[in-house]
């Protein structure tokens, strides 16, 4: 099955710089990449997502990048602010007409935004 | 409001006992899926229903089980409960097959004691 390696578990940045977080994973067949933010006692909540065949997609400040070759993607916050303090949860999935498995989540990343 | 529904949101039981909690998906969607998230095994997938059949199963324990009932909305039964079972249990749902894009409900907490 597949297996997303996270990292860092713990991020802490000063308001107004970049945070960048890392994922990898281990099988080739996954096609769909969402990130997930967390805040503590809620639901996590989609912020941005990529498929297979897009390399970089960007939403304002948040940013995401795939490489298929080296099975990694990466998320890029800029401009932090307070409010992006939360823990990020990324995901793999393979898909196909007939459907798909559930999402497979990193251990996450709880990131501090200093003031 | 996500639009996913989750029923309790709060649960405290004793061990052995069984428990069922229940989502109601987004107006619209077919597709429910269950995952446990706790401190030590993070967000894990345990199952997904589509129109009232099984999909897909994940790291689903033979003590739990779930179900998907004509107007959608999903059950998910725990029993023999250990100490290990608690963690919050979320719900999610989406229009077709496929994950992308789902949204959460808010969660049941699972406390045994």
């Amino acid at each position: 099955g597949e297996n997303v390696e996270q990292h860092p578990s713990t991020l802490s940045v000063q308001e107004g710089d970049s945070a960048v977080i890392k994922c990898t994973y281990s099988d080739s067949a996954s096609n769909y990449f969402p990130w997930y933010k967390q805040e503590l006692g809620k639901r996590p909540q989609l912020i941005i997502d990529i498929r297979s065949n897009v390399g970089e997609k960007k939403d304002q400040r948040i940013a995401v990048t795939l490489n298929k070759t080296a099975k990694h993607f990466s998320l890029h916050i800029t401009e932090t602010q307070p409010e992006d303090s939360a823990v990020y949860f990324c995901a793999a999935q393979e898909y196909s007409g007939g459907g798909a498995d559930g999402l497979t989540f990193g251990k996450g990343t709880h990131l501090i935004i200093q003031p | 409001d996500s639009g996913v529904t989750q029923t309790p949101k709060h649960l405290i039981t004793a061990t052995g006992q069984r428990v069922t909690l229940r989502c109601s998906p987004r107006s619209g969607d077919l597709s429910v899926y269950w995952y446990q998230q706790s401190l030590d095994q993070g967000l894990q997938f345990l199952i997904q229903y589509y129109n009232g059949e099984e999909r897909a199963k994940g790291n689903i324990l033979e003590r739990f089980s779930a179900q998907q009932f004509p107007d959608l909305h999903s059950e998910l039964n725990l029993s023999s409960l250990e100490l290990g079972d608690s963690a919050l249990y979320f719900c999610a749902s989406s229009v077709g097959l496929t994950g992308n894009g789902y949204t959460f409900g808010s969660g049941t907490r699972l406390t045994v004691v």
